[in-house]
């Protein structure tokens, strides 16, 4: 069965950095691309970043353009999100996803979740 | 830019039928939604893609109480026969050329 499992999750300071991985398993990884979506404590859900399923096209929320990065690894089923410049409204838990349509650029709707990881960013 | 309106909350008897609803922006009618479950403590499980001529892809092992369905900018999920664990928030989903887009989610009790 499709799993995603995610990693990497803490306490950091503001400024600080971090990355998180997710690890995917049960599907053909490299033709679906993927997204990391969180969700800050008591709230709804926020799409965060999506890389395509060849790792060529990105997309970044407003929110975390220029301090977040991500990229995958095929070769290991593995997704990765760098976050630098953390801030406290950073703090939410992480989900990695899993994009619905396969071999496509775009973004569309999520049809996988990861159990989610929790970043607290506090000093 | 697409916007997603949800009820903040509902409430139905167990074993009754709700029904949630999600609408869309003006000039967005056309577009197709997702529907993701998220139990207390739990991550988001999808559901269901529901598109704009009504028809609907569920995820894997979705129980035949939950349908989607259309009429003109609204998408809505349906739960019949509800059980003690649909207690759940329910969110909408949907996409365009920018970011994804999440409904701020219904929290629906079931008495």
């Amino acid at each position: 069965q499709v799993q995603l499992v995610e990693s990497g999750g803490g306490v950091v300071q503001p400024g600080r950095s971090l990355t998180l991985s997710c690890a995917a398993s049960g599907f053909t990884f490299t033709t679906y691309g993927m997204h990391w979506v969180r969700q800050a404590p008591g709230k709804g859900l926020e799409w965060v970043a999506f890389i395509s399923y060849n790792g060529y096209t990105k997309y970044h929320a407003d929110s975390v353009r220029g301090r977040f990065t991500l990229s995958r690894d095929n070769s290991k089923n593995t997704l990765l999100l760098q976050m630098n410049s953390l801030k406290p409204e950073d703090t939410a838990v992480y989900f990695c996803a899993r994009d619905g349509i396969t071999y496509d650029s775009g973004r569309y709707y999520i049809d996988q979740w990861g159990q989610g990881t929790l970043v607290t960013v506090s000093s | 830019q697409v916007v997603l309106t949800q009820s903040p909350s509902a409430s139905a008897s167990l074993e009754a039928s709700v029904k949630v609803t999600c609408t869309l922006s003006s000039g967005h009618s056309t577009y197709a939604i997702a529907w993701h479950q998220q139990q207390p403590e739990k991550a988001p499980r999808y559901l269901m893609k529901v598109n704009s001529d009504g028809s609907h892809n569920k995820g894997d092992g979705i129980p035949d109480r939950f349908s989607g369905s259309s009429s003109g900018a609204e998408r809505y999920l349906t739960i019949s026969s509800l059980q003690s664990e649909d207690e759940a928030t329910y969110y909408c989903q949907t996409w365009g050329t920018g970011p994804l887009i999440f409904g701020g989610g219904t929290k629906l009790t079931v008495l």
